[in-house]
C-alpha cells in the first residue's frame, strides 16, 4: 500500500537494550524526519534527512542514531535505551520544499 | 530561528458554537504554516497549509485559517464545532529556506461539550 508505515506500532524494552524502529515510505519522497511526542513538550526533531546518505541532527538527537542507505527507509536506532526515551516517536516524509508533509502512525516506547 | 506559540492549551466550546485556536509565530524567513490535527492515539492529519499563496486558507472538515504578517498570526477558525472535532491540534511554521525543517508548537486541545 502506498504511505508512510511506521513498525512496530508498540515496542517495550529493557534499559540498555538497543531497539530499531523502522520507518518505509512509498513516495519516493526526499526529505525524512524523526520527531518524539511527550507531553508538555510537543513534537521535537531528533533527526532529519534531505536525501539518501544525507542525515543531520535535529534539536534533540542525543542518544540516537540514523541511516538512511535507501531513500524509502529511515531507521531510528536506541543504542542503550533510557526511560527518558518513553515516548511516541512519529517519523514524517515530504517531497520539495513546505510543499506537504506526512505522517506515519507512530510508534509508542515504552522503556522500563 | 524560528518558533511557534499556540496562545492556550485547552479550549473548550459547546457543538455548533465557533472554534478559534490561536497561533503566533516567529521566522527569520518568509515561512510556510500549517494547522494538524491529532485524534486520541492516532497520528497526524494534515488540516490546512499556507505557503505565501493566498492569506486566507481552507482547509478539510470546514476549518480555515488566514496567515497574518503584520500580527505574525495564523488562528485556525471553524463556524461551528461538531463533538468529532474534539482532538489536539498543533500549529507549525517552517521557513522557506531551511531544508524542510518543521518546529511545533505546543499544541492546543479542543474539547467540545454537547
Amino acid at each position: 500500500d502506498a504511505g508512510i508505515t511506521q513498525s512496530p506500532r508498540y515496542k517495550i524494552t529493557e534499559t540498555g537494550r538497543q531497539v530499531t524502529l523502522m520507518c518505509h515510505q512509498t513516495w519516493s519522497h526526499s526529505y525524512m524526519f524523526w520527531y518524539r511526542q511527550d507531553l508538555g513538550h510537543g513534537l521535537r526533531l531528533i533527526y532529519y534527512s534531505a536525501a539518501a546518505d544525507i542525515t543531520d541532527k535535529g534539536e534533540v538527537p542525543d542518544g540516537y542514531v540514523v541511516s538512511r542507505s535507501k531513500t524509502e527507509n529511515f531507521p531510528l536506532t536506541l543504542e542503550s535505551a533510557t526511560r527518558s526515551q518513553t515516548s511516541v516517536y512519529f517519523c514524517a516524509s515530504s517531497d520539495v520544499r513546505a510543499a506537504g508533509y506526512t505522517f506515519g502512525s507512530g510508534t509508542r516506547l515504552t522503556v522500563v | 530561528a524560528q518558533s511557534v506559540t499556540q496562545l492556550d492549551s485547552h479550549v473548550s466550546v459547546s457543538e455548533g458554537t465557533p472554534v478559534l485556536l490561536r497561533c503566533n509565530y516567529s521566522s527569520s524567513y518568509s515561512p510556510s504554516l500549517f494547522w494538524y490535527v491529532q485524534h486520541p492515539n492516532k497520528g497526524l492529519q494534515l488540516l490546512l497549509k499556507y505557503t505565501s499563496a493566498a492569506t486566507l486558507v481552507k482547509g478539510i472538515n470546514g476549518f480555515e485559517a488566514e496567515f497574518k504578517k503584520s500580527e505574525t498570526s495564523f488562528h485556525l477558525t471553524k463556524p461551528s464545532a461538531h463533538m468529532s472535532d474534539a482532538a489536539e491540534y498543533f500549529c507549525v511554521v517552517t521557513p522557506n529556506n531551511a531544508g524542510n525543517m518543521l518546529t511545533f508548537g505546543g499544541g492546543t486541545r479542543l474539547m467540545v461539550k454537547p
